[in-house]
Order: structure tokens, then C-alpha cells, then sequence
């Protein structure tokens, strides 16, 4: 199993523009999530999805859209990108019943300049 | 679900344990006690969990206090490879999911 996995990697977006984050999971995992990370700070929830076409917003939504077709995938959406959104995110995956844990991919770093 | 404070950094010498406290005074009697940990630039690693009882697995062990408000993760034998950003975080499950909230943790620098 390749578990959670996030693209692009990297990626430097000018202000105004789109982009789409990519996040797919093999694990059947009906809960997924995204996280953002600025420097020096801990992790603070985007979005998450508890199943197929259920998705609710975190402690930070604004400027994002998400979306949840399939149970596979959970792509994150900036429609007009700030500088306030330059900082690592990351895309998590679990079966959501009591005691199960988080797993992470190992994120992207946007850069909005 | 509950606040939790931790100390910033610790340091702890190659080989010994490593002990990172967690204190949770708030902590109701149904919310857990998860650990992660962030080596530099990768994806939050689970590491253990408990609600009353004492854990261990192949990683770490957890130490909660009778009265469940601190607890302890405790890395028997730390390594160079165990630096990394500890994350203490107290969670009741809902069917909403299991939104965690990080804080800042506790930088853990283990030293040769």
C-alpha cells in the first residue's frame, strides 16, 4: 500500500491564481482531512470528509473548497490565492471508528508570492 | 475537547528514555489521549493512544495518571532518528470524525 499520497510536492503560485492540491489514499479509509502547517506552528484543520460526498469545514476554511467523489480522493482547491495561504499542507486518512489513528502523507509546500 | 499544555523543548542524551510529559486537567472522562510526532519536513507519525489504562507497542509507552488530568510518552531508548516534534492531543471520537487539533508540542532533541 502506497497509504496517503499528495501532489504536486512543491509548487509557487502568484496572487490570484488557481490551483488544485491532490491527495489519494489506498487504505479504504472512509474519513479524510486536510491540515495546514505555517512555520514554527502546529497543524490547524482545513476541511475534512467523513464519507463520499460529505465534507464539512475546520478551524480554517476560508479561502478553500473541497470536494469528495470518491472514496479514494479529497483534492483541496484554491480559487485565489494569497500569500496568507504560503505554508505546508498536508492530507490525512482514517477509518474514523473509535481508536483508529491518523495517517499523513508527507505534504506540499505552497509558496504564494 | 480538552486543552493540553506541554513543555516546548526537551533534550535527552542517545540511548536513554526519553519521558515527555502532557497535562490535561481538563480532560472529561471519554476523550483519549493520542500522541503523534513530525520529524522535520515530513507528515505527523502516530506513535500510541489511551483512554485509562497504561499502553506500549513497539514504539513508545503511555503513562495516565490515576485521576487521567497529565500523562507521559515515554521512548525507552532514544535514538538520533526519535528528534522530532511531539504532539500531545486530547479527543472525544464523534461522527464527525477525528478532527485533531494540534498545538505547538514539544521539540525533542536527542543528542549522541
Amino acid at each position: 500500500n502506497a497509504g496517503v499520497t499528495q501532489t504536486p510536492k512543491f509548487r509557487i503560485l502568484k496572487i490570484g491564481q488557481s490551483m488544485t492540491l491532490q491527495c489519494t489514499q489506498d487504505m479504504n479509509h472512509n474519513y479524510m482531512y486536510w491540515y495546514r502547517q505555517d512555520p514554527g506552528m502546529g497543524l490547524k484543520l482545513i476541511y475534512y470528509s467523513v464519507g463520499a460526498g460529505i465534507t464539512d469545514k475546520g478551524e480554517v476554511p476560508n479561502g478553500y473548497n473541497v470536494s469528495r467523489s470518491t472514496t479514494e480522493d479529497f483534492p483541496l482547491r484554491l480559487e485565489l490565492a494569497a500569500p496568507s495561504q504560503t505554508s505546508v499542507y498536508f492530507c490525512a486518512s482514517s477509518r474514523g471508528q473509535t481508536n483508529s489513528p491518523l495517517h499523513f502523507g508527507n505534504g506540499t509546500r505552497l509558496t504564494v508570492t | 475537547d480538552a486543552k493540553t499544555t506541554q513543555p516546548p523543548s526537551m533534550d535527552c542524551a542517545e540511548g536513554r528514555a526519553a519521558n515527555l510529559p502532557c497535562n490535561h486537567s481538563t480532560i472529561s472522562g471519554n476523550e483519549y489521549v493520542y500522541w503523534y510526532r513530525q520529524i522535520h519536513s515530513q507528515g505527523p507519525q502516530y506513535i500510541i493512544h489511551g483512554l485509562k489504562n497504561n499502553e506500549t507497542n513497539e514504539m513508545a509507552s503511555l503513562i495516565i495518571t490515576e485521576d487521567r488530568k497529565s500523562s507521559t510518552l515515554i521512548l525507552p531508548h532514544a535514538t538520533l532518528r526519535d528528534t522530532a516534534v511531539y504532539y500531545c492531543i486530547v479527543l472525544l471520537p464523534s461522527n464527525s470524525g477525528y478532527a485533531l487539533n494540534f498545538g505547538k508540542g514539544t521539540s525533542l532533541l536527542v543528542t549522541p
